[in-house]
This record gives C-alpha cells, structure tokens and sequence, in this order.
C-alpha cells in the first residue's frame, strides 16, 4: 500500500506570492493534518481535517488555509508568502481524528521563500 | 505548546538497550501517549501509543507509569540507524510536538 504523498518535493517562491501543496493521504483514512517544521524545532500543527470539515486549528495566522477534498486529499494554501515561512510542510493521515489512531507522514515538501 | 518534557540529547552504544524518557504531569485521563521519531529531514515515523498499559510491539516498548505522569520508550537493542530524534506526544486528537530528544547510538 503507498503510504501518504505530498507535492512538490521541494518550492521556491518570493515574498508576496501564494502557495500550494498537496497531500493524498493513505487508502481508507479519512483524516489528514498539516504541520510546518522550521529548521532545528519540531513539527507545529496548523490544521486537522476530518471528512472535510475542519476540525483543529493551530496557532498560523489567515494567511494560512486548507481544504479537503471529497476523496480524502487535501490542500494547504498560503498568501502573502514570508521569509518566515520557509519550512519543511508535512502531511499526516489517519484513519479517524481520535486520539487512538496512530497518524501517519509523508516525505514533507520543502518551502523556501526568497 | 506541548505538554510534555523531555530531554534535550541521549547517547547510547550500540546493541544496548535505549531508555528515552517523557514527563507529561498534566497528562489528561483521555489523552494518549505517542513516540514518534525524525531521522534528518524526513517525515515523522510512528513508533507506538498508549492510554494506561504499556505496549510493546516490533519497534519498541513503552513503559506509562501508573499516575500517567511519565513515560518511558525503550529501543531494546538500539543500532545506528536509531539515531534520530523522539518526539513523546500527548495526544487527544491534533498533536503538538515539543523539541524532543536527539539520540545517538555510537559504535
């Protein structure tokens, strides 16, 4: 079973300019994360959708969104692009948003922002 | 803002047994304990979970203490390729990751 895709691999951009990332989630999950990973610090989540609805949101300003698509995949999307937001995305997939079930990553897409 | 404690860097020798520890003291009766770990720029790998009784599986075992308050996950006989950093996870349903532990197993 392919476990869960995320595209591109990697991004360039300049300030001002929007992005977005894909990720199709594993077969049979319903539920994808998103989470930003800056150099040296640890995965921060930014959003969680289940069926989708969005069901968590982290501490990212509006500039940041997402949606999920009625086969499960999803999209983050960010505007007005920042220095500060060049980071390694990751996508997680579960089968259900409850605490029992494990999430699973992809490979990550990394962002850079000139 | 993670709910949990960890420290900051382990080193371990090879075919030794990896003791990694967690304090998670705000730990909350329905939130889960997660043990995931990061080798260089990866995505995250699931280790194991638990609620209140320890759990062993291919990977590793992790040991809860019985308040709940702590935790540990155990690499029984770590190898190079354990050298990463774990991230102890508590977890109802989104996850917020702290800084972890880096872990190095050396030769």
């Amino acid at each position: 079973d392919a476990g869960v895709t995320q595209s591109p691999t990697h991004l360039i951009k300049t300030r001002g300019q929007h992005v977005t990332l894909r990720c199709s989630p594993i077969s049979g999950h319903k539920s994808v994360s998103w989470y930003q990973q800056v150099l040296g610090q640890g995965p921060q989540f930014i959003f969680q959708y289940y069926e989708k609805e969005e069901r968590g949101r982290g501490n990212f300003p509006d500039r940041f969104s997402a949606r999920q698509f009625p086969n499960y995949s999803s999209e983050l999307n960010v505007n007005a692009l920042l220095l500060g937001d060049s980071a390694l995305y990751l996508c997680a997939s579960s089968y259900e948003v409850y605490g029992g079930y494990e999430q699973f990553f992809g490979p990550g897409t990394r962002l850079t922002v000139l | 803002d993670a709910k949990t404690t960890q420290p900051p860097s382990m080193d371990c020798a090879e075919g030794r047994a990896a003791n990694l520890p967690c304090n998670h003291s705000t730990i909350s009766g329905n939130e889960y304990v997660y043990w995931y770990r990061q080798i260089h720029s990866q995505g995250p790998q699931y280790i194991i979970h638990g609620l209140k009784n320890n759990e062993t599986n291919e990977m590793a075992s992790l040991i809860i203490t019985e308040d709940r308050k702590s935790s540990t996950l155990i690499l029984p006989h770590a190898t190079l390729r354990d050298t990463a950093v774990y991230y102890c996870i508590v977890r109802v349903n989104d996850m917020r990751f702290g800084a972890g532990t880096r872990l190095t197993v050396k030769p």
